[in-house]
Protein backbone atom coordinates (compact mmCIF):
# COMPACT_ATOMS: atom_id res chain seq x y z
CA UNK A 1 0.00 0.00 0.00
CA UNK A 2 1.56 3.21 -0.89
CA UNK A 3 2.01 5.79 1.86
CA UNK A 4 1.47 9.89 1.55
CA UNK A 5 3.56 11.21 -1.30
CA UNK A 6 4.89 14.65 -0.97
CA UNK A 7 6.04 16.83 -3.90
CA UNK A 8 8.47 18.41 -4.83
CA UNK A 9 10.77 17.06 -2.12
CA UNK A 10 13.09 20.10 -2.16
CA UNK A 11 12.33 23.97 -3.21
CA UNK A 12 14.50 26.51 -3.28
CA UNK A 13 13.00 29.99 -4.06
CA UNK A 14 13.49 33.59 -3.51
CA UNK A 15 11.85 35.48 -1.20
CA UNK A 16 8.78 37.15 -2.59
CA UNK A 17 7.93 34.26 -4.84
CA UNK A 18 5.02 32.20 -4.60
CA UNK A 19 5.20 28.24 -3.59
CA UNK A 20 2.84 25.36 -3.94
CA UNK A 21 3.01 22.16 -2.13
CA UNK A 22 1.23 19.07 -3.01
CA UNK A 23 0.13 15.90 -1.47
CA UNK A 24 -1.94 12.98 -2.18
CA UNK A 25 -3.00 11.20 1.43
CA UNK A 26 -3.62 7.35 1.73
CA UNK A 27 -6.49 5.85 -0.20
CA UNK A 28 -9.63 6.39 1.42
CA UNK A 29 -8.44 8.37 4.43
CA UNK A 30 -10.86 11.33 5.15
CA UNK A 31 -8.71 13.52 7.44
CA UNK A 32 -5.71 15.23 5.91
CA UNK A 33 -3.62 17.43 7.68
CA UNK A 34 -0.94 19.81 6.50
CA UNK A 35 2.31 20.93 9.71
CA UNK A 36 5.26 22.92 9.47
CA UNK A 37 8.57 21.77 11.05
CA UNK A 38 11.36 24.22 11.73
CA UNK A 39 14.33 23.18 12.48
CA UNK A 40 15.04 21.32 15.96
CA UNK A 41 11.71 21.51 16.68
CA UNK A 42 8.49 19.38 16.57
CA UNK A 43 6.10 19.55 13.61
CA UNK A 44 3.20 22.32 14.04
CA UNK A 45 -0.28 21.64 13.01
CA UNK A 46 -1.46 24.92 10.28
CA UNK A 47 -4.45 22.94 9.08
CA UNK A 48 -6.98 20.18 9.13
CA UNK A 49 -9.20 18.61 6.83
CA UNK A 50 -11.83 16.15 7.17
CA UNK A 51 -12.79 15.51 3.36
CA UNK A 52 -13.12 19.08 1.94
CA UNK A 53 -13.87 20.67 4.72
CA UNK A 54 -10.93 23.06 6.87
CA UNK A 55 -12.13 21.88 10.34
CA UNK A 56 -8.90 23.39 12.15
CA UNK A 57 -7.27 26.15 10.32
CA UNK A 58 -6.26 28.56 13.39
CA UNK A 59 -2.56 28.11 13.10
CA UNK A 60 -2.71 29.14 9.27
CA UNK A 61 -0.89 32.47 8.80
CA UNK A 62 -4.01 33.33 6.30
CA UNK A 63 -1.97 36.53 5.20
CA UNK A 64 0.16 34.71 2.71
CA UNK A 65 -0.57 30.89 3.32
CA UNK A 66 -3.33 29.13 1.61
CA UNK A 67 -5.07 25.51 1.48
CA UNK A 68 -7.55 23.92 -0.42
CA UNK A 69 -8.23 20.25 -1.39
CA UNK A 70 -11.35 20.65 -3.73
CA UNK A 71 -12.31 17.21 -4.00
CA UNK A 72 -11.36 15.53 -0.74
CA UNK A 73 -8.67 13.72 -1.80
CA UNK A 74 -5.30 15.85 -3.10
CA UNK A 75 -4.20 18.95 -1.30
CA UNK A 76 -2.32 21.67 -2.21
CA UNK A 77 -0.46 24.25 0.25
CA UNK A 78 0.64 27.51 -1.12
CA UNK A 79 2.58 30.48 0.30
CA UNK A 80 2.36 34.07 -1.99
CA UNK A 81 4.49 35.80 -0.82
CA UNK A 82 7.44 33.38 0.59
CA UNK A 83 9.56 35.11 3.52
CA UNK A 84 12.65 34.47 4.50
CA UNK A 85 11.48 32.77 7.83
CA UNK A 86 9.17 30.12 5.92
CA UNK A 87 12.49 28.03 5.30
CA UNK A 88 11.16 24.78 6.64
CA UNK A 89 9.73 21.75 6.60
CA UNK A 90 6.17 20.60 5.26
CA UNK A 91 4.61 17.89 6.15
CA UNK A 92 1.29 16.16 4.96
CA UNK A 93 -0.55 13.57 7.15
CA UNK A 94 -3.27 11.53 6.85
CA UNK A 95 -5.70 9.16 8.53
CA UNK A 96 -8.65 7.08 8.28
CA UNK A 97 -10.73 9.40 10.55
CA UNK A 98 -10.56 10.22 14.17
CA UNK A 99 -9.13 8.32 16.72
CA UNK A 100 -6.98 6.87 14.23
CA UNK A 101 -3.11 7.27 14.20
CA UNK A 102 -1.87 9.54 11.51
CA UNK A 103 0.73 8.83 8.69
CA UNK A 104 2.75 11.02 7.73
CA UNK A 105 4.85 11.99 4.21
CA UNK A 106 8.34 12.63 3.55
CA UNK A 107 7.63 16.17 3.81
CA UNK A 108 8.89 19.35 1.21
CA UNK A 109 12.16 21.05 2.16
CA UNK A 110 11.56 24.82 1.27
CA UNK A 111 14.09 27.03 1.22
CA UNK A 112 13.73 30.81 0.55
CA UNK A 113 16.72 32.81 -0.24
CA UNK B 1 -4.46 20.44 25.63
CA UNK B 2 -1.24 18.91 28.05
CA UNK B 3 1.93 19.60 28.08
CA UNK B 4 4.91 16.95 28.68
CA UNK B 5 8.66 16.87 29.36
CA UNK B 6 11.34 14.69 28.21
CA UNK B 7 14.71 13.92 28.54
CA UNK B 8 16.49 15.78 25.42
CA UNK B 9 18.94 13.01 24.54
CA UNK B 10 19.44 9.67 25.83
CA UNK B 11 21.91 6.95 24.10
CA UNK B 12 21.60 3.01 24.37
CA UNK B 13 23.59 0.30 23.36
CA UNK B 14 22.90 -2.18 20.42
CA UNK B 15 20.69 -4.75 21.71
CA UNK B 16 19.81 -3.53 25.37
CA UNK B 17 16.37 -2.24 25.94
CA UNK B 18 16.03 1.33 25.78
CA UNK B 19 13.58 2.96 28.10
CA UNK B 20 12.40 6.74 27.08
CA UNK B 21 10.54 8.74 29.97
CA UNK B 22 7.64 10.99 29.44
CA UNK B 23 5.94 13.53 32.17
CA UNK B 24 2.60 14.49 31.77
CA UNK B 25 1.36 15.79 35.47
CA UNK B 26 -1.57 18.10 33.86
CA UNK B 27 -3.20 15.51 31.60
CA UNK B 28 -7.27 15.31 31.80
CA UNK B 29 -9.15 12.13 32.20
CA UNK B 30 -9.69 11.80 28.64
CA UNK B 31 -6.35 12.57 26.81
CA UNK B 32 -4.35 9.74 25.57
CA UNK B 33 -0.64 9.22 25.38
CA UNK B 34 0.87 8.85 21.70
CA UNK B 35 4.47 8.25 21.00
CA UNK B 36 5.43 9.22 17.55
CA UNK B 37 9.07 8.54 16.25
CA UNK B 38 11.23 10.69 13.47
CA UNK B 39 14.16 9.38 12.24
CA UNK B 40 16.06 11.68 10.01
CA UNK B 41 14.48 13.47 6.57
CA UNK B 42 11.58 11.16 7.04
CA UNK B 43 7.88 12.21 8.54
CA UNK B 44 7.17 11.49 12.14
CA UNK B 45 6.12 7.05 12.69
CA UNK B 46 3.49 6.46 15.33
CA UNK B 47 4.53 4.18 17.61
CA UNK B 48 1.91 2.94 20.05
CA UNK B 49 -0.84 4.93 22.06
CA UNK B 50 -2.61 4.39 25.38
CA UNK B 51 -4.98 6.15 27.63
CA UNK B 52 -4.71 3.94 31.01
CA UNK B 53 -3.72 0.54 30.70
CA UNK B 54 -0.22 -0.76 29.51
CA UNK B 55 0.11 -1.37 25.90
CA UNK B 56 1.98 -3.52 23.84
CA UNK B 57 2.73 -3.92 19.63
CA UNK B 58 5.32 -5.34 17.52
CA UNK B 59 7.52 -2.02 18.20
CA UNK B 60 7.34 -1.01 21.92
CA UNK B 61 5.72 -1.50 24.89
CA UNK B 62 3.78 1.39 26.70
CA UNK B 63 3.69 1.66 30.68
CA UNK B 64 1.87 4.76 32.10
CA UNK B 65 1.73 4.96 35.60
CA UNK B 66 -1.21 4.52 37.70
CA UNK B 67 -2.27 8.23 38.32
CA UNK B 68 -1.20 8.92 34.31
CA UNK B 69 1.58 11.39 34.88
CA UNK B 70 3.92 9.71 33.67
CA UNK B 71 4.55 7.24 30.89
CA UNK B 72 7.56 4.81 29.79
CA UNK B 73 8.05 3.77 26.05
CA UNK B 74 10.33 0.62 26.20
CA UNK B 75 12.43 -0.90 22.60
CA UNK B 76 12.61 -4.14 23.97
CA UNK B 77 16.03 -4.56 22.26
CA UNK B 78 17.19 -1.44 20.48
CA UNK B 79 18.71 -1.82 17.02
CA UNK B 80 21.20 1.43 15.32
CA UNK B 81 18.09 2.13 12.80
CA UNK B 82 15.77 2.66 16.52
CA UNK B 83 18.01 6.14 16.08
CA UNK B 84 15.76 8.61 15.94
CA UNK B 85 13.60 11.63 18.31
CA UNK B 86 11.06 10.27 19.52
CA UNK B 87 7.84 12.33 20.79
CA UNK B 88 5.75 11.83 23.59
CA UNK B 89 2.33 13.46 22.59
CA UNK B 90 -0.83 14.06 25.15
CA UNK B 91 -4.23 14.49 23.69
CA UNK B 92 -6.46 13.20 20.97
CA UNK B 93 -5.59 12.03 18.06
CA UNK B 94 -7.12 15.14 16.05
CA UNK B 95 -4.55 17.59 17.06
CA UNK B 96 -1.42 16.40 18.22
CA UNK B 97 1.23 18.88 19.95
CA UNK B 98 4.79 18.06 19.59
CA UNK B 99 6.83 19.03 21.70
CA UNK B 100 11.09 19.39 21.54
CA UNK B 101 11.34 14.82 21.91
CA UNK B 102 13.88 12.88 23.04
CA UNK B 103 16.75 12.16 20.42
CA UNK B 104 17.87 8.68 21.16
CA UNK B 105 21.37 7.59 19.64
CA UNK B 106 21.58 3.50 19.91
CA UNK B 107 25.27 3.29 19.52
CA UNK B 108 26.98 -0.60 18.48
Amino acid sequence: EAGVVQSPRYKIIEKKQPVAFWCNPISGHNTLYWYLQNLGQGPELLIRYENEEAVDDSQLPKDRFSAERLKGVDSTLKIQPAELGDSAVYLCASSGGSGNEQFFGPGTRLTVL
Amino acid sequence: DAKTTQPPSMDCAEGRAANLPCNHSTISGNEYVYWYRQIHSQGPQYIIHGLKNNETNEMASLIITEDRKSSTLILPHATLRDTAVYYCIVGNTDKLIFGTGTRLQVFP
